[in-house]
């Protein structure tokens, strides 16, 4: 069954550094998501992406934030400068359609920010 | 904007015994979808509820979709160390915007 990929598994920065986090989706989707979850908390949405625009983006999703397709298979997400309180799980997320498919997650990465 | 709530937090549950966990949401919703992540894990997909009091089982796992359609709830019967995890329900609104419950996550007693 196809899967969504995330790379890395866990992302280590210091406060005030640039991370990218990739994805890879599933290849016939449509939909592209972020999510974050700080530990143990709930799962928080940050941004959906479609046809290479944003289709939708939370509170959350501030300046410091911006997601790209660089090509036809990644889809990433870029902090500019991190924050401590950046720390969680990111999860990305793809789907067939926005109404009514299932969201499909990665593993996610694990980002700490020190 | 829409809330979903989801209750209770935590529940914790002896092997073989039965639970109930509630998701309400402040507005009416198109769909209620219910995923399980498992601890260290990420979450999966269960099921999606569509019309006005649905109901659908999944072997031990009971979905129903209110009336309304503001609320759901998933109900465990004989609950097993493998339904160990935190589940999840995301309420669609009709604007199709999809938010997520806080879960509940769910222990086992041997």
């Amino acid at each position: 069954e196809p899967e969504v990929t995330q790379t890395p598994s866990h992302q280590v920065t210091q406060m005030g550094q640039e991370v990218i986090l990739r994805c890879v989706p599933i290849s016939n989707h449509l939909y592209f998501y972020w999510y974050r979850q700080i530990l143990g908390q709930k799962v928080e949405f940050l941004v959906s992406f479609y046809n290479n625009e944003i289709s939708e983006k939370s509170e959350i999703f501030d300046d410091q934030f911006s997601v790209e397709r660089p090509d036809g298979s990644n889809f990433t997400l870029k902090i500019r400068s991190t924050k401590l309180e950046d720390s969680a799980m990111y999860f990305c997320a793809s789907n067939l359609d926005s109404i009514n498919s299932p969201l499909h997650f990665g593993n996610g990465t694990r980002l700490t920010v020190t | 904007g829409q809330q979903v709530m989801q209750i209770p937090q935590y529940q914790h549950v002896q092997e073989g015994e039965d639970f109930t966990t509630y998701c309400n949401s402040s507005t009416t919703l198109s769909n209620i979808q219910w995923y399980k992540q498992r601890p260290g894990g990420h979450p999966v997909f269960l099921i999606q509820l569509v019309k006005s009091g649905e109901v659908k089982k999944q072997k031990r796992l009971t979905f129903q979709f209110g009336e309304a359609k503001k609320n759901s709830s998933l109900h465990i019967t004989a609950t097993q160390t493998t339904d160990v995890g935190t589940y999840f329900c995301a309420g669609r609104s009709n604007d199709y915007k999809l938010s997520f419950g806080a879960g509940t996550t769910v222990t086992v007693r041997a």
